[in-house]
């Protein structure tokens, strides 16, 4: 089994509707991101959760919104889609603690562990 | 500014050639981490290698190396021997430790195509 997942892995939508996405990780990670991929952007950062009581801004907020309903758990919504908001949408957990040292860049790392997508189309 | 740059969008290779995508970034902290995904076609964002702003020696994982040169802030992927496989999108990303954050910041992606 998939250690992240999202579903739907595909949805098609109205203008105007709202959508949930939703993200579940068996990792027992405690970070967990919201990205959105375009073409020729990059991933780019929506939201991000360090524990279930924080929820942090990421790079592009507007028009999202989240919840971390529990450490497993961590949902992005968009109230009224647009057709901008048409997009790759990526669900990523990773580990709070680097594993060895304490600080990054000494050769221990926490790679980010990504969900396989969700595809969204606004129309 | 951008803290990650990936100049080239797109590259191609001849199969069992070796072939480097370039990726420079920005960043004022001493603590500082690197690292290369694979995105295939089929979307799955897949993990290749880690280089840490305090390791003296270049990481590699398999075919995988990166060429971190710290003074020029570059972290090149270098695929050694490409395979068909080997097509894809590749995602630098950059994790900083400044301020306890460690959110990564990624770059827009290099397609690079395999040729038989």
């Amino acid at each position: 089994d998939a250690d992240v997942t999202q579903t739907p892995r595909n949805r098609i939508t109205k203008t105007g509707k709202r959508i949930m996405l939703e993200c579940s990780q068996t990792k027992g990670h405690d970070r967990m991101y919201w990205y959105r991929q375009d073409p020729g952007l990059g991933l780019r950062l929506i939201y991000y959760s360090f524990d279930v009581k924080d929820i942090n801004k990421g790079e592009i907020s507007d028009g999202y919104s989240v919840s971390r309903q529990a450490q497993a758990k961590f949902s992005l919504s968009l109230e009224s889609a647009i057709p901008n908001q048409t997009a790759l949408y990526f669900c990523a957990t990773s580990d709070l603690r680097l594993p060895s040292g304490s600080l990054e860049g000494l050769g221990s790392y926490n790679e980010q562990f990504f969900g396989p997508g969700t595809r969204l189309t606004v129309l | 500014a951008q803290k990650i740059t990936q100049t080239q969008p797109g590259m191609f290779v001849q199969e069992k050639e070796a072939v480097t995508l370039d990726c420079t970034y920005d960043t004022s902290d001493q603590s500082y981490g690197l690292f290369w995904y694979k995105q295939p076609s089929s979307g799955e964002m897949i993990f290749l290698i880690y280089q840490g702003s305090y390791d003296e020696q270049n990481a590699t994982e398999g075919r995988y190396s990166l060429n971190f040169q710290k003074a020029r802030k570059s972290a090149n992927l270098v695929i050694s021997a490409s395979q068909l496989g080997d097509s894809a999108m590749y995602f630098c990303a950059m994790r900083e430790g400044g301020g306890g954050s460690y959110i990564p910041t990624f770059g827009r992606g290099t397609s690079l195509i395999v040729h038989p």
